[in-house]
Formats: C-alpha cells, structure tokens, sequence
C-alpha cells in the first residue's frame, strides 16, 4: 500500500523561529517525486517545494527546505525565520514517476506562529 | 489566483440530492482530477481525466460520475447524496497524462444537510 505518515498532528514555533515538519512514507518504487503542499485558512492548495527522489541534493525555495532521506524513506520540511503568513496545514505527498496519476497525501499538520 | 478555476465554492444541500461541482483546468493543462477532503483529513483521490478521456479512478463511489468535455472543463456529478459526502472537493490540473506537480483549484465546499 501506498502511505504517508505525519506524526505531528499539531505543531507551533515562534515567529522567527526554525521549524521542522516531518513526514514518512512507504513506497516500493524508487522513482518518484515528493511534494509539501501548504493549505491557509481560505483552503487553497499551494505546493510549497518538490523534490525528485533521483537527486541526492535536497530541494530549497527560499526559507523552505526538506531534509530528504531515500533509504529512510524520510521527507522533513524545515522552514527557517517562521512568518505569520507560514500559519497553516501542511500536507506531505508522493507520486510515482511511473504512472503520475495519483498523489498520495499524508493527513498533515498544522502549524501555528506564535507572535 | 492558482489559474484553475472551480465553481460553485459553496453548496448546501440535503440528502438525497444530486449536485455537479464544475472546474476548469489552468490554460494549456489537459488533465483534470478530482479529489475529495474531508474534516480533518488528507486529500482522497478520486478520479483523473486526461484529454477528455478517463485516465485513472481512485477511491471513487458508484454514486459519483465525472466528465472532462472538449473544451477540458471537468465536472464531477454527486448523486443521492449522503451526510457523508459532506467535504470540500478540490480540482487539480497538469499539463500531461502522468503529472509531476499538480495545481489546484481553490475547491468546493459541499454541505449535505
């Protein structure tokens, strides 16, 4: 079965501050690639980062950056100097390079900045 | 704005009922899917149509059908419906059949009474 696991239901970090979001996820295929979607209170979808598990070196946009582990199976998302607008449910995902049809989705985590 | 578009964003109805939940996809993209969120839960795949042609069908009920037309708007038909099928309903858009990014459309939310 495909999944992804997010263990930290509810996470908080003070404005400023560096976070880190994790996430896991089970997979038999070794090409894929890895997403964090970011979701605000007005509920829209924003992917935050990607990564293509083919490439060691590990995504960044910005304050964004994943920690990327392939024979762990890990995808954490760090997210340095935390703003208000960072504020939001965080959903991990995969997808198969081979069909690229369907996304699998994590349960997320919601954060909150802490002014 | 995402550049994919989805209407109505807000819909209250009562059991029993049929509703179509319609998207148009970002300009240029040829395939639409649809996913289903529930409270507090992650985004459940639904189906995935690519140039008007089913591509791929998750987790899809048999009350529940979708369509992408030629002009690739997509809709997905919910019937007899049920408390729930209550849940915010998101359309996603790619460029090809098998997408490594999806962009989203701002959803619809769907209120079964």
């Amino acid at each position: 079965a495909q999944t992804v696991t997010q263990s930290q239901p509810e996470m908080s970090v003070q404005e400023a501050e560096t976070v880190t979001l994790s996430c896991t996820y089970d997979t038999s295929e070794s090409d894929y690639y890895l997403f964090w979607y970011k979701q605000p209170p007005s509920r829209q979808m924003i992917l935050v980062i990607r990564q293509e598990a083919y490439k060691q070196q590990n995504a960044t946009e910005n304050r964004f950056s994943v920690n990327f582990q392939k024979a762990a199976k890990s995808f954490s998302l760090k997210i340095s100097d935390s703003q208000l607008g960072d504020a939001a449910m965080y959903f991990c995902a995969y997808s198969l390079i081979r069909t690229g049809n369907q996304f699998y989705f994590g349960t997320g985590t919601s954060l909150t900045v802490i002014p | 704005d995402s550049g994919v578009t989805q209407t109505p964003k807000h819909l209250i109805t009562a059991t029993g009922q049929r509703v179509t939940l319609r998207c148009s996809p970002r300009s240029g993209d040829l395939s639409v899917y649809w996913y289903q969120q529930s409270l507090d839960q992650g985004l459940q795949f639904l189906i995935q149509y690519y140039n008007g042609e089913e591509r791929a069908k998750g987790n899809i009920l048999e009350r529940f059908s979708a369509q992408q037309f030629p002009d690739l708007h997509s809709e997905l038909n919910l019937s007899s419906l049920e408390l729930g099928d209550s849940a915010l309903y998101f359309c996603a858009s790619s460029f090809g059949a098998a997408a490594n990014v999806l962009t989203f459309g701002a959803g619809s939310r769907l209120t079964v009474l």
